[in-house]
């Protein structure tokens, strides 16, 4: 199947600051959503973005839809402690077709 | 309470025992999705479907079943288990959402059932 390479794995940062993540493709999808995790529970959808160039944001949280359709990138600004979790992006390669591609993940730690 | 729930929500089984992982939506989807999460792979689909009686395989269907006999139940079935389908499990409930000229699909993820096969 796809792949979806996200990066960083993980980071440790401290509250307050800025956080970075992406995600590429070797193929191009039409729709690129964000996820967070809790620990012990499921993703929930934080952005969803269907349209190359696209800025959308959410609260803290920024994100882009690559023009090339191939890249995806999640900010999020001056981090607080439930910002705590993992972060997945996912692409949706055609329309009408329900099948999503995940990303590995970022793990987010936030040292007080 | 718009929810979709998983039970077990923990299980330890042996090699080659008859599994089923239910899983239940109380959104009146059309679609919903079974994905596997292992460390340092995320979460890969196993299966999904789009209405009663129609599924189709996800990346990771080998050594797992599904059946969609009524639109708010969508069981997992392993037929005979093995240690490397030891993994978290998650059922999604998805709703599609027009916006702006595009589409996209909100899955509306389950708590997770942790499966452990010796």
């Amino acid at each position: 199947g796809q792949q979806l390479n996200q990066s960083p794995q993980s980071m440790f940062i401290q509250e307050g600051e800025d956080v970075s993540m992406n995600c590429t493709s070797s193929s191009i999808f039409n729709t690129w959503l964000w996820y967070k995790q809790d620990p012990g529970e499921g993703p929930v959808l934080l952005i969803a973005l269907y349209k190359a160039g696209e800025l959308t944001s959410n609260g803290r949280l920024t994100a882009q839809f690559g023009i090339t359709r191939k890249d995806s990138f999640l900010n999020i600004s001056a981090s607080i402690p439930s910002d705590v979790g993992i972060y997945f992006c996912a692409g949706r390669p055609n329309f009408g077709n329900e099948k999503l591609t995940f990303g590995t993940g970022t793990r987010l730690t936030i040292i007080p | 309470e718009a929810q979709v729930t998983q039970n077990p929500r923990y299980l330890i089984t042996v090699t080659g025992k008859k599994l089923t992982v239910t899983c239940s939506q109380n959104m009146n989807h059309e679609y919903m999705s079974w994905y596997r999460q292992d460390p340092g792979l995320g979460l890969r689909q196993i299966y999904y479907s789009m209405n009663v009686e129609v599924t189709d395989k996800g990346d990771v269907p080998e050594g797992y079943k599904v059946s969609r006999k009524e639109k708010r139940n969508f069981p997992l079935i392993l037929e005979s288990p093995s240690p490397n389908q030891t993994s978290l499990y998650f059922c999604a409930s998805i709703k599609k959402r027009l916006a702006g000229g595009g589409s996209y699909n909100e899955q509306f993820f389950g708590p997770g059932t942790r499966l452990t096969v010796l």
